[in-house]
Parts: structure tokens; sequence; C-alpha cells
């Protein structure tokens, strides 16, 4: 069975600074990977992805991910984060044969403090 | 604007009610996804359909019932079997095989 492992439930940082947030998955089929960022009482919005190509991804509001196939890691990073990036990301990933039915990660509170 | 409605925002139920939540879509995707979402436990799928008239569980249906009938709507029962209703519902949509669209969700309450 596939998995995601979200390795922080909250974090920290001040405004300015860099992030990385840590998203795991196990697999033994290929698969696609997601991040989404969910602001209060809101709906998921798609951040970045990967399905193929270029490990290194880029995505909406300055935010990226690196794919590493060999650590089975997909993380996601800022170099600079603002107040309002303060959110719940997920990390989710699909399995290509199965279409693109998501599995989800158990999500990471980002608190941007000034 | 195209997008996907989720309705109503809030809902309560009573003990022993059925309710259903509304979603509908106007982005022609074929596929349609529920989700539950509770604290600290990230989405876990509860049905999905990629074609009318046809859909599958997902990992936690029990208790749940939806239909698709119409390419544009997927509305989900919560039924009185379900024992711990009580969650923040989210559907999404998307074409098969690329990422999917979420709706704003419904919160569901019990009285």
């Amino acid at each position: 069975a596939q998995s995601v492992t979200q390795l922080d439930s909250q974090v920290p940082v001040f405004e300015e600074a860099p992030v990385e947030l840590r998203c795991n998955y196990s697999s033994s089929v290929s698969v696609y990977l997601f991040w989404y960022v969910q602001y209060p009482n809101q709906g998921l919005q798609l951040l970045l992805k990967y399905l193929s190509g270029s490990t290194l991804v880029k995505g909406i509001n300055g935010f990226e991910a690196e794919f590493n196939k060999s650590q089975t890691s997909f993380h996601l990073r800022k170099p600079s984060v603002h107040i309002s990036d303060t959110a719940e990301y997920f990390c989710a990933v699909s399995l290509m044969e199965y279409g693109n039915k998501l599995v989800f990660g158990a999500g990471t509170i980002l608190r941007v403090k000034s | 604007d195209g997008g996907i409605t989720q309705s109503p925002k809030y809902l309560f139920r009573k003990e022993g009610q059925n309710v259903t939540l509304s979603c509908e879509q106007n982005l022609n995707h074929d596929a349609m996804y529920w989700y539950r979402q509770d604290p600290g436990q990230g989405l876990r799928l509860i049905y999905y359909s990629q074609i009318v008239n046809d859909f599958q569980k997902g990992d936690i249906a029990e208790g749940y019932s939806v239909s698709r009938e119409k390419k544009e709507s997927f509305p989900l029962t919560v039924t009185s079997a379900q024992k711990n209703p009580t969650a923040f519902y989210l559907c999404a949509s998307s074409p098969i095989n690329q990422p999917q669209h979420f709706g704003d969700g419904t919160r569901l309450s019990i009285l």
C-alpha cells in the first residue's frame, strides 16, 4: 500500500526566513507527486506537481520542490516566507496505474511569525 | 467563472438522520471525488467517480453513499450508519490523469 509521511506537524518560522516542509512516500510503483495548500475553512489549492522530467519543480507563490527517487522524498521549500504563507500544506501521491486517485499526508501547519 | 461549488458551507445533523452534501462542477471534468478531513489526519478518500453512472469506494466508504447521474454533479449522503460524521468534507474534480481541483468544503456537525 502507498503512504505519505509528512515529518513535521507544525513548522514555526520568522518572516523572510527560508523554510523546508518535509515529505516522504512509499510506493512499489511509479507515482505522481503533489503539494497542496489549504487556508482556514477553504479547499485545497495546488502549489506544484511532479509528473516526470526535471526533478526540481517550481510552483506558485515562490515555492519549489525536489523529487528524490532514491530517498523517496519530495520536500517543499521557499527561500523567504511571508506572513501570508501561514497555512496548512499537504503532500500527496497518485499512482500512475490508478489514474489520479490521491493519497495524502497528514499535513504540516506553517506558522510565519513577524 | 468555472469552478466547484459545495453547499451548504455548514450543516448540522441530528442523531439518526441522513444528510446530503451537494457538489457541482462546471469545469467539464470527467472525474469527481469526495474526501473527509479530520484534524491531524489529512484527507481520506470516501468515494470517487471517473464516469457518469459509475463510482468506486475509497478508503472509508462505510456509512456513506453517492450517485453520479450527471457529469457535473456528485452528491454525498452521510447516512445514520456513519457513527462519527463530524468532519470537514471536500469535493474535488479533475480530467482523467490530471491534478484535482477542490471546492471550499462543507463542515458537518452533530446536534
